[in-house]
């Protein structure tokens, strides 16, 4: 089963501190991988895609990386701040299908 | 990035009523459009893919006679919550494909939150 898992679920950190968020899945024959913001009561907000082929995609303070041999995928936030508070989505999407699937979201909380 | 749009983007209609609900390309034609559902504080899960000219293909689990789609043309698929009871109170979001010459991306829909009272 194509599954995706997020961790952590949950996160606090003081504003300025460098962060690491993970995505995991489980079939490395994958399309592209999307990290998506998400505020609360709101769309998606898309962030980076990374392309099957890349290894890691950037803008502003954040990066992500994709390792598809080991399944995963990191999203760094450099110098958090409080509006960088909401949740982050990471959503594969596996080959032969159009269907992207979502990882279970991590909640930041980023404190003043 | 091209542009989805949804309508409505809030509704609260009351038990056994039908709601129709909007997914729009505004700059691009997208063959195939996908439904997703999302309750409070979990993630998106896919409901169906909509394909413009052909029947919607259902998840498991999903009924198809509940959540009629109809995608008419290649920038509109209409989600249809029929019969809608409290249960069925979620955000739906939509998201359209487009495939490039080196790429294919789907974009998402604002998202429509759906309260059953």
């Amino acid at each position: 089963k194509q599954e995706v898992t997020q961790i952590p679920a949950a996160l606090s950190v003081p504003e300025g501190e460098n962060l690491v968020l993970n995505c995991s899945f489980t079939d490395s024959a994958i399309y592209n991988l999307q990290w998506f913001r998400q505020d609360p009561g709101k769309g998606l907000t898309s962030l980076l895609l990374i392309q099957s082929s890349q290894r890691e995609q950037t803008s502003g303070r954040l990066n992500a990386s994709l390792d598809k041999s080991s399944g995963r995928s990191t999203l760094y936030i450099a110098a958090s701040q409080p509006g960088d508070s909401a949740t982050y989505l990471c959503a594969v999407l596996y080959s032969g299908t159009y269907k992207y699937i979502f990882g279970t979201g991590t909640r930041l909380k980023v404190l003043a | 990035g091209a542009v989805v749009s949804q309508h409505p983007s809030r509704v609260i209609c009351k038990s056994g009523t039908s709601v129709k609900i909007e997914c729009r390309s505004l700059d691009f034609q997208a063959t195939t459009m996908f439904w997703y559902r999302q309750f409070p504080k979990q993630s998106l899960m896919l409901m169906a893919t909509s394909n413009e000219g052909s029947k919607a293909t259902y998840e498991q689990g999903v009924e198809k006679d509940k959540f009629l789609i109809n995608h008419a043309s290649l920038t509109l698929s209409t989600l249809t919550v029929t019969s809608a009871h409290p249960e069925d109170s979620s955000f739906y979001i939509c998201s359209a494909w487009t495939q490039g010459d080196n790429y294919n991306e789907q974009f998402f829909g604002p998202g429509t939150r759906l309260t059953v009272l």
